[in-house]
């Protein structure tokens, strides 16, 4: 069954560094989101992608924080210059089709900033 | 904006036997879809079921099945013959069905312990 997959599985980078979180979505899929949850918390939307542009962005999602789809295959999320409250668990998602809304998750990446 | 809230932060069941999961949301869309997702200590997020709200039967799979009370938006989740295996978080999630990227609105999560 296809899945969506996320590396690293873990990272940890210091404060003030750069880090990109990778995600390679279902294949077939053309709708693609960053989701994060802070330890004990629920999960916050950050941002959405369809056509190679941000179709909704969070407030959350600020200057410090890109999205990019630079092959026909992955989706990355960078966040330029790390601060201790970006450590997270960080969920891509994936959605095929329009009319179902179904996103299908991969299995995180945690972040830690230290 | 739209809420989710779920009162329930904790609740365990015994094992073989029925435990449902509240959720309520506020919103002033008329059409939108509804989810329970279910994420164990693996941490990934599994979708469990899915509710659109113009349908007024019940969505069920398997064990698991809804009562969606669209007046009272109140989305609740039965689990049968609950397993160890179900052990979990579970969250309740609101989507605006306008077709594209919409995002989830999840609330903040029910952990859920199957005690054999």
């Amino acid at each position: 069954e296809p899945e969506v997959t996320q590396t690293p599985s873990h990272q940890v980078t210091q404060m003030g560094q750069e880090v990109i979180l990778r995600c390679v979505p279902i294949s077939n899929h053309l709708y693609f989101y960053w989701y994060r949850q802070i330890l004990g918390q629920k999960v916050e939307f950050l941002v959405s992608f369809y056509n190679n542009e941000i179709s909704e962005k969070s407030e959350i999602f600020d200057d410090q924080f890109s999205v990019e789809r630079p092959d026909g295959s992955n989706f990355t999320l960078k966040i330029r210059s790390t601060k201790l409250e970006d450590s997270a668990m960080y969920f891509c998602a994936s959605s095929g089709e329009r009319d179902r809304g179904e996103q299908y998750f991969g299995p995180g990446t945690r972040l830690t900033v230290t | 904006a739209q809420t989710v809230t779920q009162s329930q932060p904790e609740m365990s069941v015994q094992e073989a036997e029925t435990v449902t999961l509240s959720c309520t949301y506020d919103t002033s869309e008329s059409n939108y879809y509804l989810f329970w997702y279910k994420q164990p200590p693996s941490r990934q997020m599994i979708l469990v079921i899915r509710q659109e709200a113009y349908k007024q039967q019940n969505a069920t799979e398997n064990r698991f099945s809804v009562n969606f009370q669209k007046a009272a938006k109140s989305f609740s989740l039965k689990i049968s013959d609950s397993q160890l295996g179900d052990t979990a978080m579970y969250f309740c999630a609101f989507m605006k069905h306008q077709g594209g990227s919409e995002k989830l609105v999840f609330g903040k999560g029910t952990k859920l312990t199957v005690n054999p």
